[in-house]
């Protein structure tokens, strides 16, 4: 099973938007509604930030939303704040039963 | 709280077995499915091995099928991760992770993560 594409950067000033973009394929992505994305900051486990393409956990900021067409699936970022400066990964359950993440997306503040 | 704390890494020698185990607390531990992923260094995440609440279900990555064995023993809120055959691409930080309650395949809380390393 193929990792899932991301960029390997995105960059955005405070209070900007940004978009960070997942591509898979029919066997994962594109084929069920199981995308999760995490953040993730340096020496830290990973956090939940959006579950089943658009769901955010309890007590997450609005500022974090998720979508999905086709094989691509998306987390976008409002208001953009110097917190956010993190890695970010997607994942997606697969046809195989297993679960793939993306290579991950580093995001900076400028 | 709800915790999970992992334990059993640090360095083995190519071929050689450790056994990893997850404690989890502050929550009902049979309720929820749980996952073993790993990181290796400076790398990104891979889900390596998924278990089922009951423990009934099991699904593993392609690159550990046959060499790593996931468990649980619900009655002792823990699970595991038997890792066998080791080889130094299996060198990572690996953290056991708590399904969510509402989510299919998201995994809400993590833990610490606990380091192997493989080399000789």
């Amino acid at each position: 099973q193929s990792a899932l594409t991301q960029p390997a950067s995105v960059s955005g000033s405070p209070g900007q938007s940004i978009t960070i973009s997942c591509t898979g394929t029919s066997s994962d992505v594109g084929g069920y509604n199981y995308v999760s994305w995490y953040q993730q900051h340096p020496g830290k486990a990973p956090k939940l930030m959006i579950y089943e393409v658009s769901n955010r956990p309890s007590g997450l900021s609005s500022r974090f939303s998720g979508s999905k067409s086709g094989n691509t699936a998306s987390l976008t970022i409002s208001g953009l704040q110097a917190e956010d400066e993190a890695d970010y990964y997607c994942s997606s359950y697969t046809s195989s039963s297993t679960l793939v993440f993306g290579g991950g997306t580093k995001l900076t503040v400028l | 709280q709800v915790q999970l704390v992992e334990s059993g890494g640090g360095l083995v020698k190519p071929g050689g077995s450790l056994r990893l185990s997850c404690a989890a607390s502050g929550f009902i531990f049979n309720d929820y499915y749980m996952s073993w992923i790993r990181q290796a260094p400076g790398k990104g995440l891979e889900w390596v091995s998924y278990i089922s609440n009951s423990g009934s279900t099991i699904y593993n990555a392609d690159s550990v099928k046959g060499r790593f064995t996931i468990s649980r023993d619900n009655a002792k809120n823990s699970l595991f991760l038997q890792m066998n055959s080791l080889r130094g691409e299996d060198t990572a930080i690996y953290y056991c992770a708590r399904g969510h309650p509402l989510g299919r395949d998201a995994y809400a809380i993590w833990g610490q993560g606990t380091k192997v390393t493989v080399s000789s």
